[in-house]
């Protein structure tokens, strides 16, 4: 079964204090990685996807890293407009389970000015 | 989002009643899916669809059923409405990524 898991589950910064998010998990056979941004009262956002190990991408303040095991979420100078949660998921290999996403609980991101 | 609309955004049943969750897609995506999210539980697949005419069971499909008559649409219901499904229900369309809808939250009592 796949898992994903995050952590932590909630991350206070200053404006300005760079942090990482982290989401570890399992799957059987990794066709991707997503990253999500969720505001309150909002759907998923798609922020980034990572397809093997030594994968990296960025947008904006954000970079997204991935390992066999794990991906970060770096933070870097963050504003008060990047509070959000932050969600992982995994995809399996295509063709499992109609290539469904399998989630993490989710990082609560608040900046503070 | 753009290209995903559910309808209602919001809705309060009684225990035992019954309502359908509309879910609207114009990105012409083979695949669809319907979410509960819940504090602490993340968002967990309800059933889903590979194209027009099929559906299937997803981790918590009890106490819901699913059509998928067009290929732009995706329908969830509650044939019987329990206080545990009170939640924020999200249909999601896939490409080489998700693309959520609004969500709708729901309130049993």
């Amino acid at each position: 079964e796949d898992q994903v898991t995050q952590s932590p589950e909630a991350l206070r910064l200053q404006e300005g204090e760079s942090s990482s998010l982290n989401c570890s998990y399992t799957v059987s056979g990794l066709r991707g990685l997503f990253w999500y941004r969720q505001d309150p009262g909002k759907g998923p956002e798609f922020l980034f996807t990572l397809y093997s190990a030594g994968e990296e991408k960025e947008k904006e303040r954000l970079k997204a890293t991935l390992t066999k095991k794990e991906s970060f979420l770096h933070i870097t100078a963050p504003k008060p407009e990047d509070s959000a949660t932050y969600l992982c998921a995994v995809q399996a290999r295509k063709g499992a389970a109609g290539n469904k996403l399998t989630f993490g609980g989710g990082t609560r991101v608040l900046v503070k000015p | 989002n753009a290209g995903v609309t559910q309808t209602p955004k919001f809705r309060v049943l009684k225990t035992g009643q019954s309502m359908t969750l509309l879910c609207a897609q114009d990105m012409n995506h083979e695949y669809m899916y319907w979410y509960r999210q819940d504090p602490g539980m993340g968002l967990r697949l309800i059933h889903y669809s590979v194209g027009e005419g099929t559906t299937a069971k997803g981790e918590v499909p009890d106490g819901y059923n699913v059509s998928r008559l067009k290929k732009q649409n995706f329908l969830l219901g509650l044939e019987s409405a329990a206080p545990s499904q009170t939640s924020v229900y999200f249909c999601a369309t896939q490409g080489t990524e998700a693309f959520f809808g609004q969500g709708t939250r729901l309130t049993v009592v």
